[in-house]
C-alpha cells in the first residue's frame, strides 16, 4: 500500500504570492489533517478533513485554507506568502479514528 | 524580532541500554495517544498509539504507559540501537477525531 504523498517536496515563494501544496492520502483514508512545523513552534495543527467537509480547524490566520475532493485527496493554499510562512508543511491521513500516517512534507522557502 | 528555536530536551544513551522519554499531555478530554519518530528531512513516522481505557502497550521493542491520574506518558525502548537516534514526539486527540496536539518533542542520541 503507497504512503501519504505530498508534493511539491520542495518550494521557494517571494513574499505576497500564494502557495498550493497537494496531499494524497492513503488509499481507503478518509480523513486529512495538516501540520505546520517550524523550530520556533514545533508542529501545530492547521485543519482536518473528512468526506470533502472540514470538520476541525486550527488557529492560524484565513490565509490558510484547504479543500479536499471527492477522492480525498487534499490541497492547502497558503496566500499573501510572509517569511513567518517558511516551514515544513506535513499532511498525514487516517482511517476513522486511528493512527494518523504522515507524509514527507513540503519544505516551504518565503524569500 | 526573530523566533528563538525550541530547545528540545536531549536524551543521551549508550547503545544497548533501555531509554525512557517523557510526555506531559494537556487535556484531560484526551482519550487517544501516539509516539511518532521522526529523523532529520522526513515526516513523523507512527510508532506506537495507546487508547485512555490502557495503561500500558507493548510492540516490538517498545513500550507505551500512561498515567491518566498525572497525565504522563511515557515510551520505553528496549536494547536501544543507533538507528533509534532521532526526535521523538507524543501527541494526544484532545478528545477530538483528527487533531492532534503534539508535544515539543525529545531528542534521543545512541552512542555507539
Amino acid at each position: 500500500k503507497a504512503g501519504v504523498t505530498q508534493t511539491p517536496r520542495y518550494l521557494i515563494k517571494t513574499r505576497g504570492q500564494q502557495v498550493t501544496l497537494s496531499c494524497s492520502p492513503i488509499s481507503g483514508h478518509r480523513s486529512v489533517s495538516w501540520y505546520q512545523q517550524t523550530p520556533g513552534q514545533g508542529l501545530q495543527f492547521l485543519f482536518e478533513y473528512f468526506s470533502e467537509t472540514q470538520r476541525n480547524k486550527g488557529n492560524f490566520p484565513g490565509r490558510f485554507s484547504g479543500r479536499q475532493f471527492s477522492n480525498s485527496r487534499s490541497e492547502m493554499n497558503v496566500s499573501t506568502l510572509e517569511l513567518g510562512d517558511s516551514a515544513l508543511y506535513l499532511c498525514a491521513s487516517s482511517f476513522q479514528n486511528t493512527e494518523a500516517f504522515f507524509g514527507q512534507g513540503t519544505r516551504l522557502t518565503v524569500v | 524580532g526573530e523566533s528563538v528555536g525550541l530547545h528540545l530536551p536531549t536524551l543521551s544513551v549508550q547503545e544497548g541500554d533501555n531509554s525512557i522519554i517523557n510526555c506531559a499531555y494537556s487535556n484531560s478530554a484526551s482519550d487517544y495517544f501516539i509516539w511518532y519518530k521522526q529523523e532529520s528531512g522526513k515526516g513523523p513516522q507512527f510508532i506506537i498509539d495507546i487508547r485512555s481505557n490502557m495503561d500500558k502497550r507493548q510492540g516490538q521493542r517498545v513500550t507505551v504507559l500512561l498515567n491518566k491520574t498525572v497525565k504522563h506518558l511515557s515510551l520505553q525502548i528496549a536494547a536501544t540501537q543507533p538507528g533509534d537516534s532521532a526526535v521523538y514526539f507524543c501527541a494526544e486527540n484532545g478528545g477530538s477525531q483528527g487533531n492532534l496536539i503534539f508535544g515539543k518533542g525529545t531528542k534521543l542520541s545512541v552512542k555507539p
